[in-house]
């Protein structure tokens, strides 16, 4: 059982470059999300999914896109890099929006835009 | 908006307790939840208290949650360098949904 499966473990882009970070649940869990972890801030919810087909804002949605056409797949694109989007990035599930159902995490993302 | 605080480190010596504390301000949230996070990993799932409830213990971790204050406490009894990590309190709704995540809390353990 992979989990929450993310890739690539490490990206250093250029600014202005373009790059999509993939990540893939293999539970059949209902929600996805994304988060991003920075120093002394902890995590901050950029993008959810409560479905296929459904998506919505976090917190810090600006300079990203997420897509949700099935249950498994959640991508999170970058459309223009810009420095102050270095950080780790964290994709994770929950099987439902009610409960306690706890989150499940991917082991990040460490992004570098220079 | 929501918001969760914790203290940024905690440093204790091994064999001792440690208790890491957290204040949090949606008095709706519903589950409060303490994560883990160990070097270049993502967060597990330590423990979750449910909001009507004031105490859970689960071998040598205790949750203590005082919802008139909204603090809630993780004690770790007996502290190992192994719990050396990041601890994270958050709240929720329900499940996953929009769950809100504190600064985290490094752990040293000294041996």
């Amino acid at each position: 059982n992979a989990g929450v499966t993310q890739t690539p473990k490490f990206q250093v882009l250029k600014t202005g470059q373009s790059m999509t970070l993939q990540c893939a649940q293999d539970m059949n869990h209902e929600y996805m999300s994304w988060y991003r972890q920075d120093p002394g801030m902890g995590l901050r919810l950029i993008h959810y999914s409560v479905g296929a087909g459904i998506t919505d804002q976090g917190e810090v949605p600006n300079g990203y896109n997420v897509s949700r056409s099935t249950t498994e797949d959640f991508p999170l694109r970058l459309l223009s890099a810009a420095p102050s989007q270095t950080s780790v990035y964290f994709c994770a599930s929950s099987y439902s929006l009610q409960g306690e159902s706890p989150l499940h995490f991917g082991n990040g993302t460490r992004l570098t835009v220079t | 908006g929501e918001d969760v605080e914790q203290s940024l480190f905690l440093s204790v010596r091994e064999g001792d307790s440690s208790v890491i504390n957290c204040t949090y301000t949606d008095s709706s949230s519903t589950y409060l939840y303490w994560y883990k996070q160990e070097p270049g990993a993502g967060l597990q799932l330590l423990t979750y208290i449910f909001s009507n409830m004031d105490m859970k213990q689960d071998q040598r971790l205790t949750v203590l949650l005082n919802k008139k204050d909204k603090h809630l406490s993780l004690r770790i009894a007996d502290t190992q360098t192994g719990d050396s990590a990041i601890y994270f309190c958050a709240e929720s709704m329900g499940g996953g949904f929009k769950t809100i995540f504190g600064a985290g809390t490094r752990l040293f353990v000294k041996a």
